[in-house]
């Protein structure tokens, strides 16, 4: 079954405690990129990535690195989470890395809530 | 940046009427257009997309969405709403000359009732 899987899907930490979510899709997807959700403000664009070893920054950034050393995974890396970090968080792919067609689309993962305390 | 706007933020119907859920974009060059839907406790899902040719779309559900460039918009519109449309809509926007960013509304929480 084609599919994004983000784990963990809840988790609570506390500030400063470094933290991963993983990312993985199963669909050979060249783009991938993730999102917050935050009441009001629907989703923000973090970070994308449209190849192995190529990411770019996306809407909100700051307090959050990526990496991307195979094309099925593109973990989320928290160094020193802060509360102000506390969201909803999506993965998401798609099959082409420099530019959409009619035929492509984004798939999404389940998410991920964060609670920072 | 771009920025999208979803002008309804709360919309509240009655089982058969019609919907339209209004989207506007800032961007002045080429753009995809997408509405996703995401149904409560679920993850995003593509409702319909626009990339060029027919302006009117039509997507799942009974869905449908109308480009008018002149006016930077998206309006998404269905004519006879069921319960089990109650969700979030989210209207997205990824303009090609900036890479493949991705732009979302803040959405519109839609409810029918029964």
């Amino acid at each position: 079954e084609a599919q994004v899987t983000q784990n963990p899907r809840y988790l609570i930490t506390v500030t400063g405690k470094k933290l991963t979510v993983t990312c993985s899709q199963n669909m050979n997807h060249e783009y991938m990129s993730w999102y917050r959700q935050d009441p009001g403000l629907g989703l923000r664009q973090i970070y994308y990535s449209m190849n192995v070893e190529v990411t770019d920054k996306g809407d909100v950034p700051e307090g959050y690195k990526v990496s991307r050393k195979e094309k099925r995974n593109f973990p989320l890396i928290l160094e020193s989470p802060s509360p102000n970090q506390t969201s909803l968080y999506f993965c998401a792919s798609s099959f082409f890395g420099t530019t959409f067609d009619s035929t492509d689309t984004q798939y999404f993962g389940p998410g991920t809530r964060l609670t920072v305390l | 940046a771009q920025s999208v706007s979803q002008h309804n933020h709360h919309v509240i119907l009655s089982e058969a009427a019609s919907l339209e859920l209004g989207c506007n974009y800032s961007y002045g060059g080429t753009v995809n257009l997408f509405w996703y839907v995401q149904y409560p406790g679920q993850h995003l899902q593509l409702l319909l997309k626009y990339f060029s040719g027919d302006p009117l779309v039509k997507g799942i559900k009974g869905f449908e969405a109308e480009f008018i460039k002149s006016k930077f918009s998206f309006n998404l519109r269905k004519p006879s709403v069921q319960w089990s449309d109650t969700a979030e809509y989210f209207c997205a926007v990824n303009a090609w000359n900036t890479g493949n960013q991705f732009y979302f509304g803040t959405g519109t929480s839609l409810t029918v009732i029964p």
